[in-house]
């Protein structure tokens, strides 16, 4: 079983639609990131989370530490939306571990 | 305020050559991380170094190895290259506990 657990792997949306990712994990952190990664690789930091909640946008980021669990929310997606979203915990010897993604489509 | 920059962005080499890939950090940051990214998967820890050492490293063989330079810019070289180490490698540099900012990548290519 993997440290970070995505779901779901695979999300199509229309244009406007509001949009949950959920991320699980099984080991201490001492912070959660959210990461959007294009075709061509490189990776954009979206939000850095060690509790509560952060909006950027109409992006929001909530964590739930003794659940351990968080969500990315997307309102009114658009196609430029569209890329992977990758959740990556910090554990506290500062190394990330990733989960392995969810691919969003959003479509006019 | 240039981010993290990452070269070469695209290479080839063939199975048994030597690689080394080069990441110059954000202005400010001072330590530099690595990540192998396969096809369709999240990106797995390589190892990071901070002042000039490896502070930590990820289940990779010794064929991996990186070096850290005074200016905090790294190097990942890698030996004996194998038709899997074909991936994406990423640096991500950052700051005490501040967040990372990621490089776009160096595509490399095993035949």
């Amino acid at each position: 079983k993997n440290e970070v657990e995505q779901s779901p792997q695979n999300l199509t949306a229309q244009e406007g639609e509001f949009i949950t990712i959920n991320c699980s994990y099984s080991v201490g952190i001492s912070a959660l990131h959210w990461l959007q990664q294009h075709p061509g690789g490189g990776i954009v930091s979206l939000f850095m989370l060690s509790s509560g909640k952060k909006k950027h946008g109409r992006l929001i980021a909530t964590i739930n530490i003794q659940e351990k669990h968080s969500s990315l929310h997307i309102t009114a997606s658009h196609p430029r939306d569209s890329a992977v979203y990758i959740c990556a915990v910090r554990q506290h010897a500062d190394k990330l571990i990733f989960g392995t993604g969810t691919r969003l489509q959003v479509f006019p | 305020d240039a981010g993290v920059t990452q070269s070469p962005t695209h290479l080839i080499k063939t199975r048994g050559q030597q690689v080394t890939l080069r990441c110059s950090p954000k202005s400010g940051h001072d330590t530099v991380s690595w990540y192998q990214q396969a096809l369709g998967q999240g990106p797995q820890f390589i190892f990071q170094y901070y002042e000039e050492e490896e502070r930590q490293r990820g289940n990779f063989p010794d064929r991996f190895s990186g070096h850290q330079f005074p200016n905090y810019s790294s190097e990942l070289n890698v030996n004996a290259l194998l038709l899997g180490d074909s991936a994406l490698y990423l640096c991500a540099s950052s700051l005490e506990q501040h967040g990372y900012t990621f490089g776009s990548g160096t595509r490399l290519t095993v035949v």
